[in-house]
């Protein structure tokens, strides 16, 4: 149990365009989930708090406006990147935490590999 | 949030016993210690948690100080499958926000 899935694995795009990329939990439900980015060799850092039918919340330095989410139901977020930019290449990754009292396990995506050429 | 400071590499031989330390001497009463580890370019896995008791679970054990100031993590039989970053991570007492914040890691080569 405790599957989370993103979609898509991997996507390469032209500089400008936007990439939706899609989080869901499969076999539970998750109120809250996780957007992670991670360069090459480093940790994962956090990006943003998505909370299901709320506005998410974003860390500091993480531009808003550049990076949407949207959590509409209570298995799924999106990550929207837009006006991609080659800066913006990076291992996406997100996490949702199961719903329930006593669940304090936050399970993790396989992640997304964006490739802004 | 409680930091925590684990060594940057390991190596253990197949089928022995891996423990990987963690140590975390600022955390608070009511802060849980996780592992995950992440195999190379996939998301992280979640392997176990704690927050005062010795825990074990399928995939290992973890072992938590009196103190709390420390852990260890202990892969039993360790396989090639198991080489990977493994990530301590002290849970941000956030709450029902909580969030987990990941450090560097300690990369574990399992060698044959």
């Amino acid at each position: 149990g405790a599957v989370v899935s993103q979609h898509p694995s991997w996507v390469i795009c032209k500089s400008g365009t936007s990439v939706k990329i899609e989080c869901r939990s499969l076999d539970f439900q998750a109120t809250t989930m996780f957007w992670y980015r991670q360069f090459p060799k480093q940790s994962l850092m956090l990006m943003a708090t998505s909370n299901e039918g709320s506005k998410a919340t974003y860390e500091q330095g993480v531009e808003k406006d550049k990076f949407l989410i949207n959590h509409a139901s209570l298995t799924l977020s999106t990550l929207t990147v837009t006006s991609a930019h080659p800066e913006d290449s990076s291992f996406y990754i997100c996490s949702a935490r199961e719903d329930g009292g006593g669940k304090e396990t936050q399970y993790f995506g396989p992640g997304t590999r964006l490739l802004v050429l | 949030d409680a930091k925590t400071t684990q060594p940057p590499s390991m190596d253990c031989a197949e089928g022995r016993a891996a423990n990987l330390p963690c140590n975390h001497s600022t955390i608070s009463g009511n802060e849980y210690v996780y592992w995950y580890r992440q195999i190379h370019s996939q998301g992280p896995q979640y392997i176990i948690h704690g927050l005062k008791n010795n825990e074990t679970n399928e995939m290992a054990s973890l072992i938590i100080t009196e103190d709390r100031k420390s852990s260890t993590l202990i892969l039993p039989h360790a396989t090639l499958r198991d080489t990977a970053v493994y990530y301590c991570i002290v849970r941000d007492s956030g709450g029902s926000n909580y969030k987990l914040t990941f450090g560097k890691g300690t990369l574990l080569t399992v060698n044959p």
